[in-house]
């Protein structure tokens, strides 16, 4: 079974609903980040959470809420999805506990169309 | 954040070595230098850091210049498998909370390897 599962995995959606993208881990990592990924592109950092308490933004928050919902749940949701919005969306996890060169384990992504 | 700089693409035959450079001339003294790929169709995954000195593992081995403005990802022998995006990274160490951990991905290079 993967450490890092990501659901949906395709999801198309109209401009104006909500929708919440979710990412589990079952690698009892405290620290879960949300990543976009544009055609073409590198990733850009959405949120992060270094526990359950414990929420950031990143660069590219704007238009983005995320929940940890326990140590092994990080959600993302779109409140009113817009077309710009369309991308492919990554979930990460990392161990704190394994100081600056603590390595990152994504998910498989989830890819998001917003007409 | 200091910036990397990678060739767009490179070419590799199967069994055959694969040297992908990375230009980091403004890197700070505490970046770490982390390496991912990103194989097509799946998230990115860890493949190397170093700090200052060549860092070999089972995947890849690392060897950093001695003014560490410049690294290289050695494949050293690619297969099939080895095709993919790879993104060579600076994360800083200090502030490590405030800059979120993040991994600032650029462009990559796209390796090709030819049976």
């Amino acid at each position: 079974d993967a450490d890092v599962t990501q659901t949906p995995r395709n999801r198309i959606t109209k401009t104006g609903k909500r929708i919440m993208l979710e990412c589990s881990q079952t690698k009892g990592h405290d620290r879960m980040y949300w990543y976009r990924q544009d055609p073409g592109l590198g990733l850009r950092l959405i949120y992060y959470s270094f526990d359950v308490k414990d929420i950031n933004k990143g660069e590219i928050s704007d238009g983005y809420s995320v929940s940890r919902q326990a140590q092994a749940k990080f959600s993302l949701s779109l409140e009113s999805a817009i077309p710009n919005q369309t991308a492919l969306y990554f979930c990460a996890t990392s161990d704190g506990q394994r100081g600056p060169g603590n390595e990152q384990f994504f998910g498989p992504g989830t890819r998001l169309t917003v007409l | 954040d200091a910036k990397t700089t990678q060739p767009n693409s490179m070419e590799s035959n199967e069994e055959e070595p694969v040297h992908l450079p990375c230009n980091h001339s403004t890197i700070s003294g505490t970046d770490y230098i982390h390496w991912y790929r990103q194989l097509p169709s799946q998230g990115p995954e860890y493949v190397i850091h170093g700090l200052t000195s060549n860092v070999n593992n089972r995947m890849a081995s690392l060897a950093i210049a001695e003014d560490r403005k410049s690294s290289t990802l050695i494949l050293h022998r690619a297969t099939l498998r080895d095709a993919a995006v790879y993104y060579c990274i600076l994360r800083p160490v200090l502030g490590e909370k405030a800059a979120g951990n993040k991994l600032t991905f650029g462009g990559g290079t796209r390796v090709l390897v030819k049976p």
